[in-house]
């Protein structure tokens, strides 16, 4: 039982770079979500899914793009990355408790 | 999402218990208690939750006043991969996001 997976673990990209954060879970939960965390701040969401085949935006919406690919799967894509979307990305699940993956890095120079 | 209110710092000798307080006043019937840790720039990890009971697990137990104003967080023996920053969040059961506050960094010390 793997838990919450994300791919990348780090990335760097330039700006107007495009590039797709890839998330999975295999714990059969309905809800999904990205966060991201920039350095010495709380997590701010995103956008996220309350089941297969929804998505709605979170508190930062701005530049990036999800799709809801199954209900094990939700991805978050950059379409034109800038440097202010430099941060750590935290994908989650849940059913009722939220359970977090361990990350992606990336750095938009 | 009731607020909370978390001291911002906090230090516990190895093997003693950390005992984590948490303020929230307006917190309403329904909203449960959760905690949540940080490592280092890991992934917040699931602790505890409960509703007005107390709860216990593995990791730690979760003490709520019979006024459900505030809480704390025991863990009974404290090592130093539990330096992290703890975070108290109060939501109802299966709501959409987290708000996470800005938590309190627990400095476990040899």
């Amino acid at each position: 039982n793997a838990g919450v997976t994300q791919t990348p673990k780090f990335q760097v990209l330039k700006t107007g770079q495009s590039m797709t954060l890839q998330c999975a879970q295999d714990m059969n939960h309905n809800s999904m979500y990205w966060y991201r965390q920039d350095p010495g701040m709380g997590l701010r969401l995103i956008y996220y899914s309350a089941s297969e085949g929804t998505t709605d935006k979170g508190e930062v919406p701005n530049g990036y793009n999800v799709s809801r690919l199954n209900k094990r799967e939700f991805s978050l894509r950059l379409e034109s990355a800038a440097p202010s979307q430099t941060s750590v990305y935290f994908c989650a699940s849940s059913q009722e408790t939220q359970y977090f993956g361990p990350g992606t890095r990336l750095l938009v120079l | 999402d009731a607020k909370t209110t978390q001291p911002p710092s906090m230090d516990c000798a190895e093997g003693r218990a950390a005992n984590l307080p948490c303020n929230h006043s307006t917190i309403s019937g329904n909203e449960y208690v959760y905690w949540y840790r940080q490592i280092h720039s890991q992934g917040p990890q699931y602790i505890i939750h409960g509703l007005k009971n107390n709860e216990t697990n593995e990791m730690a137990s979760l003490i709520i006043t019979e006024d459900r104003k505030s809480s704390t967080l025991i863990l009974p023996h404290a090592t130093l991969r539990d330096t992290a920053v703890y975070y108290c969040i109060v939501r109802v059961l299966q709501a959409g996001q987290l708000t996470f506050g800005s938590g309190t960094q627990l400095t476990v010390l040899p």
